[in-house]
């Protein structure tokens, strides 16, 4: 799978937009991009993942280069809530019955929303 | 999404001695992995289970250590042998869920071994 780099860490005000980058600069052309976060003292949260176009759900938007080089994951209304780790990963799509498709888990970005 | 139960919660155990986590989830899946979380560390794979075969751990995990059962396509054991501080962590069970290509995550085990 290929590597991620992320901020160690950032800061959002509360009601803001919160902006996480992710560059994945050696992704190959059937990797996804997945977003995880872990709030403290609890297990990962899928957020969102995609492979080259724009995804949206009720958490959260997934930004993707054209180039697939980069993404951002957009939570658009921080909350005190949304203070957490998050995980930028690439991995291949799972196969049944195979080890394809395992997470690969960075540092993260700790993301601190501040009232 | 698929709901994870991991028991225990949090143990606290002695040197040398071996803890059974278990995981169960509340529908049918092929892939489950188990994950450790050092402390103030990401996570880390430690072995890929699916039922009906050999559980394929990763590098620097094997099998004496950390034995793993996967009895059924709802259940999966994962045993930490002889234990010593170092294995002080959370142990965390996921699963690839219903929907393809999204794994799910139990809320893990806080291990400390004295």
């Amino acid at each position: 799978d290929a590597k991620t780099t992320q901020p160690t860490s950032m800061d959002c005000a509360e009601g803001r937009a919160a902006n996480l980058p992710c560059n994945h600069s050696t992704i190959s052309g059937n990797e996804y991009v997945y977003w995880y976060r872990q709030i403290h003292s609890q297990g990962p949260q899928y957020i969102i993942h995609g492979l080259k176009n724009n995804e949206t759900n009720e958490m959260a938007s997934l930004i993707i280069t054209e180039d697939r080089k980069s993404s951002t994951l957009i939570l658009p209304h921080a909350t005190l809530r949304d203070t957490a780790v998050y995980y930028c990963i690439v991995r291949l799509p799972a196969d049944r019955g195979s080890t394809l498709g395992r997470l690969y888990f960075g540092r993260g970005t700790q993301l601190t929303v501040w009232p | 999404s698929a709901v994870i139960s991991q028991k225990p919660s949090r143990d606290i155990c002695q040197r040398g001695t071996s803890l059974t986590i278990q995981c169960q989830v509340d529908s049918q899946v092929t892939m489950m992995f188990w994950y450790r979380q050092q402390p103030g560390q990401s996570l880390t794979l430690i072995a890929t289970a699916n039922q009906g075969s050999e559980a394929t751990y990763e590098s620097g995990f094997v099998i004496d250590k950390f034995p793993i059962s996967r009895p059924n396509l709802t259940f999966s054991t994962l045993t930490v042998s002889n234990m010593s501080p170092e294995d002080s962590s959370i142990y965390l069970c996921s699963v690839e869920g219903r929907a393809k290509n999204i794994q799910y995550f139990g809320a893990g085990t806080r291990l400390s071994v004295l």
